[in-house]
């Protein structure tokens, strides 16, 4: 267990709908990440906070959003959902801001089905 | 844009072989490459890490070496186990900027007993 917590386990929902993903960082942590991955893919890199503030931006879709709250906590919302948003979804959480000084520790990821 | 090259996509040896998984980095920012192994529907979980001061790291039967002039470097499993079957990535992180993780691909690995 690294410490990570994501909510929930399980997603099902249509196409046209919006979700919105949790994630609670391991205790200390100020830096949340979030992932995208597809059957059988890698880890597609969505976007960082740090602390409550956007850090980093990867391929993250205009559908998607995300933000973190004052307790470290961190919400993705999905909305306008296709078929081939359907994935694995991780949130990982860091130390500090990044980089060197830092490793990411993976929760246990939301499994979205778009139906 | 940045990116990690991984290679192979599937490894197959046979249990007490050695495994060599590769990867090649494009950032020449970046000075921190992580390895995760990810079991099936389970979470990717870090088993080594090595950053640009270092030459090589060694954990049990697991070593990374690092060659930052080729901008590569790759995961070396001893002595493997049917345990060690899982998906394999490498990962390179930049100290710069945005901080973004770039993965590589991943790598099937199989041992057979």
């Amino acid at each position: 267990d690294s410490g990570v917590t994501q909510t929930p386990k399980h997603l099902i929902t249509a196409t046209g709908q919006r979700v919105t993903l949790r994630c609670s960082p391991r205790s200390g942590d100020l830096s949340v990440y979030w992932y995208q991955q597809s059957l059988d893919q890698g880890l597609q890199f969505l976007i960082q906070y740090y602390n409550g503030e956007e850090r980093a931006k990867g391929n993250i879709l205009e559908r998607f959003s995300a933000q973190q709250f004052p307790d470290l906590h961190s919400e993705l919302n999905l909305s306008s959902l296709e078929l081939g948003d359907s994935a694995l979804y991780f949130c990982a959480s860091s130390r500090n801001v990044g980089g060197s000084s830092d490793t990411q520790y993976f929760g246990p990821g939301t499994r979205l089905t778009v139906l | 844009g940045e990116n990690v090259e991984q290679h192979p996509s599937t490894l197959s040896v046979q249990e007490g072989d050695s495994a060599v998984i590769k990867c090649t980095y494009s950032d020449s920012a970046s000075n921190y490459f992580p390895w995760y192994k990810q079991e099936l529907g389970k979470r990717p979980q870090l088993i080594i890490d090595i950053r640009s001061n270092v030459g090589e790291k060694k954990d049990q039967r697991i070593a990374v070496t690092l060659n930052k002039t080729a901008k590569h470097f790759s995961l070396h499993i001893t002595e493997t186990q049917p345990e060690d079957s899982a998906v394999y990535f490498c990962a390179a992180s930049p100290n710069t900027g945005g901080f973004k993780t770039i993965f590589g691909a991943g790598t099937r690995l199989f041992v057979k007993a």
